[in-house]
């Protein structure tokens, strides 16, 4: 069946950068909408940005600022980088695939999530 | 912030239906944009139930259905089961801010 596997460093210092990556298995990542969401300890979901398998990206205005999406169809995996972190980015990151009904797409496979946490 | 509201909590009896409300705007339900629910359980990723208003991914028992009229949509979960419980998000496209949107969350409980 199909796994989205989250990696990352789980501890980030206030003001450096953040790397994500998913790995994908039991699907191509080819031709089809990824996404990264997150969620504060406690909190609701945010949607930080969807990537397609060609590259193409799109952010979150809140967050386009200080995020970018990358996609290696050699490894079948997606990446979430985020610069200028601080205490509010502290959540746990969830890869998932879209389920393309455009423009308003659901997410059907999740990741387990990755805790990320931002010190000071 | 989230741009879809839900009220905090809901609970009801085993057997009981329950029903879980999702208000937005003009520029996301109201639109006609679908509405998608997840259920997520403590410390695990959520999961979707409902996707296009009322459509079920394939294993997701039949007593959940969807619904959506003006700027709202409803999710109702018939004869509550114990193993029901847990947080219930729903989620659309807002065209203002051109992205993807969750509600605010409900807890169901089984007393």
């Amino acid at each position: 069946q199909v796994q989205l596997r989250e990696s990352g460093p789980g501890l980030v210092k206030a003001s450096e950068t953040l790397s994500l990556t998913c790995s994908v298995s039991g699907d191509s990542i080819v031709d089809k909408y990824w996404s990264w969401i997150r969620q504060p300890a406690g909190k609701g979901l945010e949607w930080i940005g969807r990537i397609y398998s060609s590259g193409r990206a799109k952010y979150n205005p809140s967050l386009t600022s200080r995020v970018t999406m990358s996609v290696d169809t050699s490894k079948n995996q997606f990446s979430l980088t985020m610069i200028s972190v601080t205490a509010a980015d502290t959540a746990t990151y969830y890869c998932a695939r879209n389920l393309v009904r455009y423009p308003d797409d659901a997410f059907d496979i999740w990741g387990q999530g990755t805790v990320i946490t931002v010190s000071s | 912030q989230s741009v879809l509201t839900q009220a905090p909590s809901v609970s009801g009896a085993p057997g009981q239906t329950v029903t879980i409300s999702c208000t937005g705007s003009r520029s996301n339900i109201g639109a006609g944009y679908d509405v998608h629910w997840y259920h997520q359980l403590p410390g695990t990723a959520p999961k979707l139930l409902i996707f296009g208003d009322n459509d079920r991914p394939s294993g997701v028992p039949d007593r959940f259905s969807g619904s959506k009229s003006g700027t709202s949509a409803s999710l109702a979960i018939t004869g509550l089961q114990a193993e029901d419980e847990g947080e219930y998000y729903c989620q659309s496209y807002d065209s203002s801010l051109n992205g993807f949107v969750f509600g605010t969350g409900t807890k169901v409980t089984a007393l």
